[in-house]
């Protein structure tokens, strides 16, 4: 079965503060795996898109990594800002327009 | 350059009530998609659409149903309200199975 997970599922970090959020994926045949930030009360925007090839990409202070072969992924932030605060969603895409399967996502709160 | 635009953004309905919300995309995307997202879930698919006229269903399609008359537009009618069709609605377009863009949300409450 297609699947996602995302952990924690919730975090707090001060402002300034790095962390880095986790997915797991069970996603076959695997296309390629997304991350969105979510605003609150809007709707999500993409950070990244990699496919199987690609371990590593960046999107500013975002940074994620993929390991095809333990099937995680990370997203990590770097130097923390208020506007940071989001639900970040893990996507994996086994293929087609159609098929995404999305994670429950991460809420990050970032305080001053 | 709006993008995604959805109408209305909130909306009240009582049990057996329809309504129609109304996704519109200025993006020229051929694909356009209903999403719901619920409370500790990720977001489903309701229906997509891969071209003006097709119409296909996704993962949660009963109790909705879709048009797709013009290439911009896509709508998502419920014809009869339920409380389990509480949530919040997401439109999406993209260009082939490229990045998604989503629109900014409809609140649906069924009471």
């Amino acid at each position: 079965k297609n699947q996602v997970e995302q952990s924690p599922q919730s975090l707090i970090i001060l402002e300034g503060k790095n962390c880095t959020l986790q997915c797991n994926y069970t996603v076959s045949p695997f296309s390629n795996l997304r991350w969105y930030k979510q605003d609150t009360g809007r709707g999500p925007v993409s950070l990244t898109i990699m496919t199987f090839s690609e371990n590593t990409k960046s999107n500013g202070r975002y940074t994620a990594t993929l390991d095809a072969d333990t099937k995680q992924s990370s997203l990590h932030i770097t130097a923390s800002q208020l506007s940071d605060s989001a639900s970040y969603i893990c996507v994996g895409t086994p293929g087609g327009y159609n098929k995404l399967i999305f994670g429950a996502g991460t809420r990050l709160a970032v305080h001053p | 350059n709006a993008g995604v635009t959805q109408t209305p953004k909130f909306r009240v309905l009582k049990t057996g009530q329809s309504m129609t919300l109304l996704c519109a995309q200025d993006m020229n995307h051929e694909y356009m998609y209903w999403y719901r997202q619920d409370p500790g879930m990720g977001l489903r698919l309701i229906h997509y659409s891969v071209g003006e006229g097709t119409t296909a269903k996704g993962e949660v399609p009963d109790g909705y149903n879709v048009s797709r008359l013009k290439k911009q537009n896509f709508l998502l009618g419920l014809e009869s309200a339920a409380p389990s069709q509480t949530s919040v609605y997401f439109c999406a377009s993209s260009q082939g199975a490229g990045e998604l863009f989503f629109g900014e949300g409809s609140r649906l409450t069924v009471l």
